[in-house]
C-alpha cells in the first residue's frame, strides 16, 4: 500500500500518560498534516510539516507536539493526557501542487484515555 | 475567521431519490473547497474539489459565491453512498483545511 499509513491503529492509555503516534506519508509527498476528530469538536487541524519544517499550526494544545524526520515520516506526541484527548487522530500528506495541495488521509489512530 | 457549516448532521433518503448535502462557508479570500467522504471504518477520501469541476461517483458540487455555498448533489442515491460527508475549505494563508461538522448520509433500500 503506497498510501498514508499510521500506527498504531488503536491506543488505550491512562490519564497523565504520554503517547506517540506515527505517520508515514505517501511516497514522494513532502507535507504531513495532523488532525484530531472528536465527537464534540469534529475534525480539527492540528499542525503541518513540510520537508521537516513546521509550516502551519492550528488548534494544537501545548501538551501536544510533532516533528517530521529526514525520511519524511512524522510523529505526534501527546503528553499529560486527559480524558478529553480521546479521539481519532488522522494524518494526511500531500505533494506540492499548483494552487492547492490535495490531502490524502491515513486510516487514523484511535486514542482512548481512561 | 473562516468557517464551514454543514447544517444537517443526518440525511436519510431512499435509494433512487435525489440527494443534496448542504455546505456553507465564510471566508474573506477566494475559496478553495472540497468534499471528502468517509465510508464506514475507512479513511477520509477526497470526493471532489471545486476547481477541477469533475463529477465523481455521480456527485457534483457547484460553488456559489453569492450564497457562499458548495452543496453536494447526486440525482439518484445508491445504497453504497451511505457514509459521512465532510465539506472542507482550504486556507491559503494558513495552509490548512477547515472542515465542517459532517453530514451522515443514509440511503435506505
Amino acid at each position: 500500500d503506497s498510501g498514508v499509513t499510521q500506527t498504531p491503529k488503536h491506543l488505550i492509555t491512562a490519564t497523565g500518560q504520554r503517547v506517540t503516534l506515527r505517520c508515514s506519508p505517501r511516497s514522494g509527498d513532502l507535507s504531513v498534516y495532523w488532525y484530531q476528530q472528536s465527537l464534540d469538536q469534529g475534525l480539527q487541524f492540528l499542525i503541518q510539516y513540510y520537508n521537516g519544517e513546521e509550516r502551519a499550526k492550528g488548534n494544537i494544545l501545548e501538551r501536544f507536539s510533532a516533528q517530521q524526520f529526514p525520511d519524511l515520516h512524522s510523529e505526534l506526541n501527546l503528553s499529560s493526557l486527559e480524558l478529553g484527548d480521546s479521539a481519532l487522530y488522522f494524518c494526511a500528506s500531500s505533494a506540492p501542487g499548483q494552487l492547492t495541495d490535495t490531502q490524502y488521509f491515513g486510516p487514523g489512530t484511535r486514542l482512548t484515555v481512561l | 475567521a473562516q468557517r464551514v457549516t454543514q447544517p444537517e448532521k443526518l440525511l436519510s433518503v431512499f435509494k433512487g431519490a435525489p440527494v443534496e448535502l448542504k455546505c456553507n462557508y465564510s471566508y474573506s479570500g477566494s475559496p478553495e473547497l472540497f468534499w471528502y467522504v468517509q465510508y464506514s471504518r475507512q479513511r477520509l477520501q477526497l470526493l471532489l474539489r471545486h476547481i477541477s469541476r469533475e463529477s465523481i461517483k455521480g456527485f457534483t458540487a457547484d460553488l456559489n459565491k453569492g450564497e457562499t455555498s458548495f452543496h453536494l448533489k447526486k440525482p439518484f442515491a445508491q445504497e453504497e453512498d451511505s457514509a459521512m460527508y465532510y465539506c472542507a475549505l482550504y486556507n491559503n494563508a494558513g495552509n490548512m483545511l477547515t472542515f465542517g461538522g459532517g453530514t451522515r448520509l443514509m440511503v435506505k433500500p
